[in-house]
């Protein structure tokens, strides 16, 4: 079975802070995902990456980076934690784009994140 | 937005009836997913559909789609207390890398 850890369930943080998400995935995905969650927008794409030290622009990367240099790991970072970044952070991995059996292949999710911004 | 949308937004139903969600879209689809959340979690995978199917069967869920009407429904038989969750539906676009996926259907079965 797919795992993907984050690394804290609950985390608080002052604002102005840097913080740190960790996610790391056991099953050798090329692809991994940050979302943000939030009641009544359902998930919103902060970034993906397809590759190692790839990376991609979601919907919503304004105040977020990402790194990725290794295949199993992908960190979202807040580069300085503002008030409106309190959210529920979910990190996703799929495996690649196989155009023969429809494309998109399905995500797996960790557990979340639940970041509380002071 | 291409965000699918799904309705109802709640729906509360007794245990050993049957639940219906719907998701609409916008545009083209190479497929639609389905998700659930339980509270606190993450979301779990359910069932995959691609665009060249019209209905799709995992145990108790059933999963049509209908491309004329850009539209997809996930039905839940002889629903359970621990089918209390939200479901979402993810569409993958044609052309596009993302997965887009709805505000979910907030569903309490109870018992």
């Amino acid at each position: 079975d797919v795992k993907v850890t984050q690394s804290s369930r609950y985390l608080v943080k002052r604002t102005g802070e840097k913080v740190f998400l960790e996610c790391v995935q056991d099953m050798d995905h090329e692809n991994m995902f940050w979302y943000r969650q939030d009641p009544g927008l359902g998930l919103r794409l902060i970034y993906f990456s397809y590759d190692v030290k790839m990376k991609e622009k979601g919907d919503i990367p304004e105040g977020y980076s990402v790194s990725r240099e290794k295949k199993e790991r992908f960190s979202l970072i807040l580069e300085s934690a503002s008030t409106n970044q309190t959210s529920m952070y979910l990190c996703a991995s799929s495996s690649q784009f196989i155009a023969r059996t429809g494309g998109h292949q399905p995500q797996h999710f960790g557990d979340g994140t639940r970041l509380s911004i002071l | 937005s291409q965000q699918g949308e799904e309705d109802p937004q709640a729906l509360s139903i007794q245990e050993g009836e049957n639940a219906t969600m719907n998701c609409s879209y916008k545009t083209s689809i190479n497929n639609l997913q389905w998700y659930r959340q339980n509270s606190g979690r993450g979301l779990v995978h359910l069932i995959l559909i691609r665009s060249n199917e019209r209905e799709k069967h995992s145990g108790r869920l059933r999963v049509t789609l209908d491309t004329s009407k850009k539209s997809s429904s996930l039905l839940i038989t002889a629903s359970r207390a621990a089918d209390t969750a939200s479901y979402f539906c993810a569409t993958a676009y044609t052309g596009g890398f993302k997965t887009i996926f709805g505000a979910g259907t907030r569903l309490f079965v109870k018992a």
